[in-house]
């Protein structure tokens, strides 16, 4: 079966720091992957998706950026953190070629302080 | 422009009480899909239903229901006999079919349920 992780679930971090979060799949292949944030009021904004290997595509700009280095491995980073960049970020896989649903992992809850 | 509103923010219901979740969207797209997934307070979003937009039959899912009207562009969720696991936050969505590429999901900004025992 499929699963999905994301890491690390909590984080508090000082403005102006560095930033990596990191998501994998398992038991599939060539999926595509997805990072969320979910601010509070909770609406979910889709922030990156990626179609494979090397290929990122963003939908909003920001001071963020995703990289996906494996065909399971989506990675968010940000080189200096901003306030606004708190929130609750959600990476999801989806099957490649299929308009179905997204399998969300855990999330991971960012502070910035 | 894609958007769905959800416009109940928080509905508390006692338990055993049925309780609809209402879910309006827009598109220009004729081929969509429209998605239900509930937010419990750990925080993963688990995923509910599923719908293409030339499938108008309403849904039975043990105490779940949806009822999907095209004429009204509505999603709406119903959950008969609520029970206090059934509190979360309940989030409807809305996908165009893009050829297969990709499925970016635009969500509604969330129905808090409240089931008080």
């Amino acid at each position: 079966s499929q699963t999905i992780h994301q890491w690390p679930a909590t984080l508090v971090q000082p403005v102006g720091s560095p930033l990596s979060l990191e998501c994998t799949v398992e038991g599939t292949s060539n999926p595509n992957l997805y990072w969320y944030r979910q601010a509070a009021g909770r609406g979910l904004q889709l922030l990156f998706y990626s179609v494979g290997i090397g290929q990122i595509s963003s939908e909003v700009p920001q001071n963020l950026s995703a990289s996906r280095p494996q065909d399971r491995q989506f990675i968010l980073s940000s080189k200096k953190l901003l306030l606004s960049d708190s929130g609750f970020y959600l990476c999801a896989w989806s099957v490649r070629g299929y308009t179905g649903e997204l399998f969300f992992g855990e999330g991971s809850r960012l502070t910035v302080l | 422009a894609q958007k769905v509103t959800q416009a109940q923010t928080e509905i508390s219901v006692v338990e055993k009480e049925d309780v609809t979740l209402d879910c309006v969207y827009e598109t220009r797209d004729t081929t969509y899909y429209l998605f239900w997934y509930k937010q419990p307070p750990s925080g993963e979003l688990v995923f509910l239903i599923r719908r293409n937009s030339f499938d108008e039959q309403n849904e039975i899912s043990g105490r779940y229901s949806w009822n999907f009207q095209k004429s009204t562009s509505s999603f709406n969720f119903t959950i008969t006999a609520s029970q206090v696991v059934d509190s979360a936050v309940y989030f409807c969505a809305l996908s165009a079919y893009y050829g297969g590429a990709t499925n970016k999901l635009i969500f509604g900004t969330g129905t808090l349920l409240a089931v008080q025992p």
